[in-house]
């Protein structure tokens, strides 16, 4: 398999459950990102990942938990979910971090929806 | 902060037409400014990305885009489109570091 790819593709999930997304890159990058695309809205970046370690929180409710184990792995722990949490949630990576010039690389996203 | 608004939610071109999507940003510094399209259900793949130098880019599936200053603009365009082109497309700007902001997009429907 090439490429970012996200599972699952699609989560239905209540208000009280736990979650997890996960991510996996086989592109061999160092920087790894979490997306939320929400309807009619622009993308927004949640959290930056680089060599495991997170660099950026861009004000994300404490209900979305990420972690990166490795380079190649990227989770985002779901908890207590409300339903304007329901959105797209896009996984993406880049050779290195703190360069925009760096190509992102977008999996194929997982659909949340939350009830 | 940087931000960019592409005007355009939806816009629809017949097959073999020749098509333009606007993109309008806002930064202070010479921006990097990227062109990303989403198929549905899929992830967001690059077309095309300006840095410096030509302000004519060429990009993937035929597009290119053209940088402006004087407008702020980095508006996409494809000379015929083909039904395969029809999908979400995102205009976006980068500052440094990894802090790029999209454009809430423009839907692409193509009649035959």
């Amino acid at each position: 398999e090439t490429g970012v790819t996200q599972t699952p593709r699609h989560l239905v999930m209540g208000m009280t459950n736990k979650k997890s997304l996960k991510c996996e890159q086989h592109l061999g990058h160092n920087a790894m990102y979490w997306y939320k695309q929400s309807a009619k809205k622009p993308l927004e970046l949640m959290f930056v990942y680089s060599l495991e370690e997170r660099v950026e929180n861009n004000s994300v409710p404490s209900r979305f938990s990420p972690e990166c184990p490795n380079s190649s792995h990227l989770f985002l722990h779901l908890h207590t979910l409300q339903p304007e949490d329901s959105a797209l949630y896009l996984c993406a990576s880049s050779q290195r971090l703190a360069s925009v010039t760096d190509t992102q690389y977008f999996g194929p996203g997982t659909r949340l929806t939350v009830l | 902060a940087q931000s960019v608004t592409q005007p355009d939610i939806h816009i629809t071109v017949s097959e073999g037409a020749s098509l333009e999507l606007r993109c309008n940003y806002s930064y202070g510094a010479t921006p990097y400014l990227f062109w990303y399209v989403q198929s549905p259900g899929q992830g967001l793949q690059l077309l095309l990305k300006y840095f410096s130098g030509d302000t004519l880019v060429q990009g993937i599936k035929g597009f290119e885009a053209e940088f402006k200053r004087s407008q702020s603009s980095f508006n996409l365009r494809k000379p015929s489109v083909h039904w395969s082109d029809a999908a979400e497309y995102f205009c976006a700007v980068g500052a440094g570091n990894n802090d790029m902001r999209f454009g809430a997009g423009t839907r692409l429907t193509v009649k035959p």
